[in-house]
């Protein structure tokens, strides 16, 4: 069936270096993404999401970009912080309301 | 962002007996409760979907008889895990959605079945 997926289980980055975390999806259907970091312990929370008619958004400091053309989303996180140490999640769906479809999870570890 | 509660955020259970988990969604409406199960090291999956005042809506594989739901209000929604078994021992999530786009996790109740 169609299914969110990503490239890198885990990533490991050091302090003050920017991360990127890949997800691939295959629904192209799907016109809304969300990018979720979760803790350990701690339900799913919500960073960043983008609508289908968007190619980038910004945050604080994090950045989501959408390739429609090869069906790709990365998160991109500038000057990594311990704090940002977690599992993040892309997730998709294809109607308001409707359900969201998450991928495998990356989980991210900051160096100092 | 939504603020969600859930409760209790953790229980332990003996084999057999049964457990309700209660979600609220203290600042909105929820007109759809999603409800998800995490198991350790492994991604969400979609148990449940229920709208106010109708039945749920269970996904492949998640029976029905044994994760009773309850979406009674539009603020709160009950997941009962009936006859829990070791099996059953998992970090469950609600999402109450009040048909929008954006979606926001309750903050989990982690299960454990002895």
């Amino acid at each position: 069936g169609e299914s969110v997926g990503l490239h890198l289980p885990t990533l490991s980055v050091q302090e003050g270096d920017n991360s990127i975390i890949n997800c691939a999806y295959s629904n192209s259907a799907s016109d809304y993404f969300i990018w979720y970091k979760q803790e350990s312990g701690k339900g799913p929370q919500f960073i960043i999401d983008i609508r289908s008619n968007m190619d980038k958004r910004q945050g604080q400091r994090v950045t989501v970009l959408l390739n429609k053309t090869v069906k790709h989303l990365s998160l991109q996180i500038a000057a990594t912080q311990p704090g940002d140490s977690a599992v993040y999640f892309c997730a998709e769906k294809w109607a308001a309301g409707n359900k969201l479809t998450f991928g495998g999870g990356t989980r991210v570890l900051v160096k100092p | 962002g939504a603020v969600v509660s859930q409760h209790p955020s953790w229980v332990i259970c003996k084999s057999g007996t049964s457990v309700k988990i209660e979600c609220r969604s203290l600042d909105f409406q929820a007109t759809t409760m999603f409800w998800y199960r995490q198991f350790p090291k492994q991604s969400l999956m979609l148990m449940a979907t229920s709208n106010e005042g109708s039945k749920a809506t269970y996904e492949q594989g998640v029976e029905k008889d044994k994760f009773l739901i309850n979406h009674a209000s539009l603020t709160l929604s009950t997941l009962t895990v009936t006859s829990a078994h070791p099996e059953d021992s998992s970090f469950y999530i609600c999402v109450p959605s009040g048909g929008r786009y954006e979606q926001y996790f309750g903050p989990g109740t982690r299960l454990t079945v002895t």
